[in-house]
C-alpha cells in the first residue's frame, strides 16, 4: 500500500514571495504519478501540477513547480510570487500507474497555506 | 478542461430517509468515477470505485448497503445515502477519470447535513 506524508500542517507566506510545500511518500511501485490539488475555501479541488515517475525533468506550470526526488522519494511544490488568490488547502496525492486499469488516488493530509499581505 | 458537476450543492434531511447525489461528466466520458468523504479540516477519504455498467468497488469500511452507487451511464454516477444518520453529515465529492491521461477531475461537492 502507498503512503503519503505531508509534515507541514500549516504555512504562511506574504505576497510575492515564494514558499516550499513538502511531500514525500513510499510505494514499491516503479510507475506511478504524483499530483499536487489545491483546495480553496471553495472546495472545488484543482489540479495544480502532475509529474510522471518516468520522467526526471521537473514539472512546471507558470509560477509553481516541484522538486521530484524519485530515490528520495520526495515531491515538494514551489510555489513562487505567492498571490492571495493561492490561499488554499494543498494536497499531495500518487496514483499507480496500470495499464488498462483505473487507478486510485492516495492523499496525504494536506498543508493549509495563508497568503498575507 | 474537463468539467464535472455534482447535484445538489448541499442538502438537509432528516434521519431515517434516503439522499441522492449526482456526479456528472458534462464533456467528455468517464467510464470509471470515483466517489470521496471529507470531513472539515482533514483529507479526502476514497468511499468507492465506480464503474460503467458494473458493480462499485468499496473501500474496506464503507458499508456497501449504506452508500449505494450507480454508474448507469457513461456520464452519470450516483451516490445514495441510505436511512441517513447525523454521522452521515459530511462534504462528498466526486471525481471522474479521463483516458487516456489518467486524470482525475472533480466536482464542486455536496455538503449533505442529517438532522
Amino acid at each position: 500500500a502507498q503512503t503519503v506524508t505531508q509534515s507541514q500542517p500549516e504555512m504562511s507566506v506574504q505576497e510575492a514571495e515564494t514558499v516550499t510545500l513538502s511531500c514525500t511518500y513510499d510505494t514499491s511501485e516503479s510507475n506511478y504519478y504524483l499530483f499536487w490539488y489545491k483546495q480553496p475555501p471553495s472546495r472545488q479541488m484543482i489540479l495544480v501540477i502532475r509529474q510522471e515517475a518516468y520522467k526526471q525533468q521537473n514539472a512546471t506550470e507558470n509560477r509553481f513547480s516541484v522538486n521530484f526526488q524519485k530515490a528520495a522519494k520526495s515531491f515538494s511544490l514551489k510555489i513562487s510570487d505567492s498571490q492571495l488568490g493561492d490561499t488554499a488547502m494543498y494536497f499531495c496525492a500518487f496514483m499507480k500507474h496500470v495499464t488498462g486499469t483505473a487507478s486510485k488516488l492516495t492523499f496525504g493530509t494536506g498543508t493549509r497555506l495563508q497568503v498575507t499581505l | 478542461g474537463a468539467v464535472v458537476s455534482q447535484h445538489p450543492s448541499w442538502v438537509i434531511c432528516k434521519s431515517g430517509t434516503s439522499v441522492k447525489i449526482e456526479c456528472r461528466s458534462l464533456d467528455f466520458q468517464a467510464t470509471t468515477m470515483f466517489w470521496y468523504r471529507q470531513f472539515p479540516k482533514q483529507s479526502l477519504m476514497l468511499m468507492a470505485t465506480s464503474n460503467e455498467g458494473s458493480k462499485a468497488t468499496y473501500e474496506q469500511g464503507v458499508e456497501k448497503d449504506k452508500f449505494l452507487i450507480n454508474h448507469a451511464s457513461l456520464t452519470l454516477s450516483t451516490l445514495t445515502v441510505t436511512s441517513a444518520h447525523p454521522e452521515d453529515s459530511s462534504f462528498y465529492i466526486c471525481s471522474a477519470l479521463t483516458s487516456p491521461y489518467n486524470e482525475q477531475f472533480f466536482g464542486p461537492g455536496t455538503r449533505l447535513t442529517v438532522l
